[in-house]
This record gives C-alpha cells, sequence and structure tokens, in this order.
C-alpha cells in the first residue's frame, strides 16, 4: 500500500525557514518525479516544486523560486522541501504527491495527508 | 484567477448527472493531458481521471472526462450525498512550465 506522510509543519514568523518532509512507503520511490502541492486556507490548489526520481532535476513556480529548494534522500525514501525567506502568503496545507508514472506524467495518483504552515508574526 | 478557469458551484439532486467544466488555453488543456482530482472535506485530493478520460482502479465508472480542443469536461451520473466535494482539473503548461490547476467546483448534492 502506497503512503505519503508529511511532517515539519508549523507557525513560523514572516523571513523564518522551515523544512518539510515526505516519507513515502509502498513503492519504488527512486523510479518516481516527486511533487510538492500547497493550498491556502479556503483557497485551490497550486503546484510548488518537483524533483526527478533520481533528484538530478528539479523546478519551481514563479512563487517560490530562489526561496524553496525541493530535495530527496532515495536511501531514506523521503522528499524534502526547505523553504526560506516565508511570507505571509506562503500560509498554506503542503501537500507531497507522487507522479502516476515512471515517465512524469504531471498527474499525481497518490497525497500525503497535508502539513499546515503558518507565516505569522 | 486561475488559467485554467472552472464554475465555483454546482449542484443537483441525488441519483442525476452533473458536468463540470474546466477551460484553458493551446498551451495547457490544448495540447496536453488533463487529469482530474475529488477533494472530500478535510482530506487530500484524490486522482479520478487522468490523461482526459483514464479512471484509475478503483474509481466507479461513474466517473467519466473528456476533452474538446482548449476545454475539459468531468462527468458525474447516478450523485450520491458522498459525491459532495471540490473537484479539480489539471494540466501541465508548456509555455509557463508550471502544473496549473483549475479554481475548484464545489459540488452540491441537495
Amino acid at each position: 500500500e502506497v503512503q505519503l506522510v508529511e511532517s515539519g509543519g508549523g507557525l513560523v514568523q514572516p523571513g523564518g525557514s522551515l523544512r518539510l518532509s515526505c516519507a513515502a512507503s509502498g513503492f519504488i520511490f527512486s523510479s518516481y518525479a516527486m511533487s510538492w502541492v500547497r493550498q491556502a486556507p479556503g483557497k485551490g490548489l497550486e503546484w510548488v516544486s518537483v524533483i526527478s526520481g533520481s533528484g538530478g532535476d528539479t523546478d519551481y513556480a514563479d512563487s517560490v523560486k530562489g526561496r524553496f529548494t525541493i530535495s530527496r534522500d532515495n536511501s531514506k525514501n523521503t522528499l524534502y522541501l526547505q523553504m526560506n525567506s516565508l511570507r505571509a502568503e506562503d500560509t498554506a496545507v503542503y501537500y507531497c504527491a507522487k507522479d502516476r508514472t515512471v515517465t512524469t506524467s504531471w498527474s499525481f495518483d497518490y497525497w500525503g495527508q497535508g502539513t499546515l504552515v503558518t507565516v505569522s508574526s | 484567477q486561475s488559467v485554467l478557469t472552472q464554475p465555483p458551484s454546482v449542484s443537483t439532486a441525488p441519483g442525476q448527472k452533473v458536468t463540470i467544466s474546466c477551460s484553458g488555453s493551446s498551451s495547457n488543456i490544448g495540447n496536453n493531458y488533463v487529469s482530474w482530482y475529488q477533494q472530500l472535506p478535510g482530506t487530500a485530493p484524490k486522482l479520478l481521471i487522468y490523461d482526459n478520460n483514464k479512471r484509475p482502479s478503483g474509481i466507479p465508472d461513474r466517473f467519466s472526462g473528456s476533452k474538446s480542443g482548449t476545454s475539459a469536461t468531468l462527468g458525474i451520473t447516478g450523485l450520491q450525498t458522498g459525491d459532495e466535494a471540490d473537484y479539480y482539473c489539471g494540466a501541465w503548461d508548456s509555455s509557463l512550465s508550471t502544473v496549473l490547476f483549475g479554481g475548484g467546483t464545489k459540488l452540491t448534492v441537495l
């Protein structure tokens, strides 16, 4: 059974940093691209970042480029999102999501339960 | 405002059929696959449709997807109160080099 479990969310002041983790199980983690998708309170979904299965390729939404860094440790089956220079508009539930295929289909067949990040003074 | 446009809400009666539209452009829906997601209250999104019209295993055939030009449609038949949720379309945008989601449609089954 595929499982994705996020952790690391919490309350942080504007300008602060936070690192999210997503522990994966039930599939060959290193074969699949993984993404972070966020959802501000009462709002829709926003794709944040993607990393290839090997970790060699990454991409980011313009809204987080230069501030967030996605990475993965395939030996630990874990995905990360390092978030720096956080702003109030980064407040959201952050989901990790698995790509449906090994060739990056840009559709996500499994999602974690989400972790809430609140940026406020 | 999302680049993929969905109606904010739709409502219908139990047992009926509903369609939810998703309008985009040639750089996203027009030349890339569309996915649909269901988000029940307080839960994570769930993949309902991928590659415009394919259902993952376990998704009942009451759910269907179609695409024509730069628009896509999610259809749901035999509506149940348990189908009340937010529904999102998604697609890769070749010009923006990003995954786009629609703004979401809240389905109410009266």
